[in-house]
């Protein structure tokens, strides 16, 4: 079974531009989420969706970050503009049906830079 | 509000001797979920060994096992026969209540195995 794929890996932009992150997650599963990884942190939550619908997206600065389900499955964070403070590694994961108890997956991350 | 905390930022083992990762945690939620992640330097996170609140035995997972002491908030991972592929970050994650899956991260655990 083929994990959760995300790209780019790596991503080195200067502040104020824009970038976007892709996700692919396993196969059949409904949930989805991004999370931030500031270094020397663990990961927070940003999004998550069930199917094509936001469950939860407290935690997303909405006035600079975005994110689509569009058809339930490949999912896409965008920064724009970037800031310094978004230099993080960004991870997507994914579960079955997103149940207590359910592990969530995760995928190799892409590490931003923001210069 | 619910909290992880890992107290230890980094910790030393032999080849092939035992290791316990601590955890604590808190909330005032009765159900609840307790999660052990490994994170290698590629950046994955890769799920250990869960164990419910409601759980009696503690869970275990081939070299991995979960030292859960619910009147003290703790959820402690303990690695028997260290290897060197053991070296990585180690993160204890909760999730808290029976309707949400959201994963609040401590900030890990930097595990160093030497020969």
């Amino acid at each position: 079974e083929a994990g959760v794929a995300q790209s780019p890996r790596y991503k080195i932009i200067e502040k104020r531009q824009s970038v976007a992150f892709w996700c692919n997650p396993i196969s059949g599963h409904a949930t989805l989420y991004w999370y931030q990884q500031i270094l020397g942190q663990g990961p927070k939550l940003l999004i998550q969706f069930q199917n094509n619908g936001v469950v939860d997206d407290s935690q997303l600065p909405k006035d600079r970050f975005s994110a689509e389900r569009l058809k339930g499955v490949d999912s896409t964070l965008k920064i724009q503009p970037a800031k310094l403070e978004d230099s993080a590694v960004y991870l997507c994961a994914s579960s079955l049906f997103g149940a207590t108890g359910e592990t969530q997956y995760f995928g190799p991350g892409t590490r931003l830079l923001v210069l | 509000a619910q909290k992880i905390t890992q107290t230890q930022p980094g910790m030393f083992v032999q080849e092939k001797e035992a290791v316990t990762l601590d955890c604590t945690y808190d909330t005032s939620d009765q159900s609840y979920g307790l999660f052990w992640y490994k994170q290698p330097s590629s950046g994955e996170m890769i799920f250990l060994i869960y164990q419910g609140s409601y759980d009696e035995q503690n869970a275990t997972e081939g070299r991995y096992s979960l030292n859960f002491q619910k009147a003290r908030k703790s959820a402690n991972l303990v690695i028997s026969a260290s290897q060197l592929g053991d070296s990585a970050m180690y993160f204890c994650a909760m999730r808290e209540g029976y309707n949400t899956d959201k994963l609040i991260f401590g900030t890990g655990t930097r595990l160093q195995v030497f020969p």
